[in-house]
């Protein structure tokens, strides 16, 4: 089975840009959760997409967005980008079971975005 | 406010003796706590879990503890192998209050484990 992937995997903009990137979750699995890695602020959570709703947000400004396809693959866009968005992007994806209250949460491998 | 706290940065074991990481956390919420394994360029890598109702959970050479009057939880990796070399973090997640995919990390602890 193919684990999470993510596209791009490196991407370098320049302040007041915008980037979208994408994730494709594990087949069969229904949530993909965004996170946010810096060396300052560690791994935090953007928001989680289920089923094409947002089901969880974090304390991200209203320029991080995303959106959830029918086939699970996730999007999030980043708007008027700043120099302090440079970050590692983590998507992960978990298959939901409804008999357990916690679903394990595998993760793609990150996008690296460089803002300059 | 930083929830989850792992205090120490970094780690350095002797291999074939016992790892032991620290995590604090400050949330009452958080009923389900995890480990995860971080190698460079690479997503994080699910170790082990425990729920609140436990005080501890066994997974071949991985032991994780919970103290929740403390509001602390720790994990033991015996033996511990160079392959172990990683980066880990603790995560907490409040899934009693809808928040089960919604992971509060620490700040992560670079465990170097020495031949």
């Amino acid at each position: 089975k193919a684990g999470v992937t993510q596209t791009p995997r490196y991407l370098i903009k320049t302040r007041g840009q915008q980037v979208t990137l994408s994730c494709s979750p594990i087949s069969g699995h229904r949530s993909v959760s965004w996170y946010q890695q810096t060396p300052g602020q560690g791994l935090q959570f953007l928001f989680e997409y289920f089923s094409e709703t947002q089901r969880n947000k974090g304390n991200f400004p209203g320029r991080f967005s995303g959106r959830q396809f029918s086939n699970s693959r996730s999007e999030m866009n980043v708007s008027t980008l700043e120099l302090g968005d440079s970050a590692l992007y983590l998507c992960a994806s978990s298959y939901d079971r409804v008999s357990s209250a916690y679903n394990e949460q595998f993760f793609g491998p990150g996008t690296r975005l460089t803002v300059l | 406010d930083q929830q989850v706290k792992q205090n120490s940065p970094s780690l350095s074991v002797q291999e074939g003796r016992i790892s032991i990481l620290n995590c604090d956390y400050t949330n009452s919420m958080f009923d389900y706590f995890l480990w995860y394994k971080k190698y460079p360029a690479e997503g994080p890598t699910f170790l082990i879990s425990i729920s609140s109702i436990k005080d501890k959970n066994e997974d071949g050479r991985f032991t994780v503890f919970l103290n929740k009057s403390a509001k602390h939880l720790s994990l033991h990796i015996v033996p511990s192998q160079p392959g172990d070399s990683a980066v880990y973090f603790c995560a907490a997640s409040d899934v009693l209050t809808g928040g089960g995919n919604k992971l509060t990390f620490g700040t992560g602890t670079q465990l170097k484990v020495e031949l």
